[in-house]
C-alpha cells in the first residue's frame, strides 16, 4: 500500500539554525500539506502547495518558514532560524485532491524536531 | 501551574463494549469532517469521513454522526477492541481553503482488555 515517508524521523538542532524536513509524498498525488503537532497538543495547520505554489498557509507559517518541491517526489519543509518553540512532530500529508470523500488525506510518519 | 493542553480527555473502555467519543466543532462553513486515529508516535490515521449533507455515515465497526444544529460530531466505534487504544482526533475542512484541515484536542481511548 503507497504511503507518505518522511526524513529524517528525528531532528536535533541548535537554535538559531536553519533545518529542512523532508517529505516524500504519494506518488500520484497532487496537493501535499505540512502540519505541526507539539507533544500532547492537537495538530495544527500549516501550509498546503499545489502546481507549485502555497495554496493556503496559517498564521504559524511566517517568513521563517518555506516549502518546496524540488523534484517531482520530494516535498521539503524549510525553517530558516529554529526556535525554542518550534520544537514539535512535523507531519507531511499528500492528497489527489481537495478533502473530499474521495480525497482522503494521507499522514506520514513525521518528524520530531527537537531545538535546543 | 496547569498546561493547557496536555491533559486530553480520556474515555476508558472495557474490551468488547461500544465506545463513543465526542467533537465539537467550531465553524459552520466547514463541509466535510473526518475522524482520524493516532496512535502513540504515528501520524493521524483516517478512519472515517462524513460530508455536511449527511448526518450519518457507516464503516466497518465504525459510525460517525453530524448534528450541524448544534455542531457537534462523534464517532462510535463498536466492539471496541485493545488495538483501538489510541488518540483519536476530530478534523473538519472549510470549503475553497487550500485543503486545510482544523483539528480537534483529541480524546484518549483506553481499551481495558
Amino acid at each position: 500500500e503507497p504511503e507518505v515517508t518522511q526524513t529524517p524521523s528525528h531532528q536535533v538542532t541548535q537554535m538559531g539554525q536553519e533545518v529542512i524536513l523532508r517529505c516524500v509524498p504519494i506518488s500520484n498525488h497532487l496537493y501535499f500539506y505540512w502540519y505541526r503537532q507539539i507533544l500532547g497538543q492537537k495538530v495544527e495547520f500549516l501550509v498546503s502547495f499545489y502546481n507549485n505554489e502555497i495554496s493556503e498557509k496559517s498564521e504559524i507559517f511566517d517568513d521563517q518558514f518555506s516549502v518546496e518541491r524540488p523534484d517531482g517526489s520530494n516535498f521539503t519543509l524549510k525553517i530558516r532560524s529554529t526556535k525554542l518553540e518550534d520544537s514539535a512532530m512535523y507531519f507531511c500529508a499528500s492528497s489527489d485532491g481537495y478533502p473530499s470523500s474521495y480525497n482522503e488525506q494521507f499522514f506520514g510518519p513525521g518528524t520530531r524536531l527537537t531545538v535546543l | 501551574g496547569e498546561s493547557v493542553g496536555l491533559h486530553l480527555p480520556t474515555l476508558s473502555v472495557q474490551e468488547g463494549d461500544n465506545s463513543i467519543i465526542n467533537c465539537a466543532y467550531s465553524n459552520s462553513a466547514s463541509d466535510y469532517f473526518i475522524w482520524y486515529k493516532q496512535e502513540s508516535g504515528k501520524g493521524p490515521q483516517f478512519i472515517i469521513d462524513i460530508r455536511s449533507n449527511m448526518d450519518k455515515r457507516q464503516g466497518q465497526r465504525v459510525t460517525v454522526l453530524l448534528n450541524k444544529t448544534v455542531k457537534h460530531l462523534s464517532l462510535q466505534i463498536a466492539a471496541t477492541q485493545p488495538g483501538d487504544s489510541a488518540v483519536y482526533f476530530c478534523a473538519e475542512n472549510i470549503m475553497n481553503q487550500g485543503g486545510k484541515l482544523i483539528f480537534g484536542q483529541g480524546t484518549e481511548l483506553s481499551v481495558k482488555p
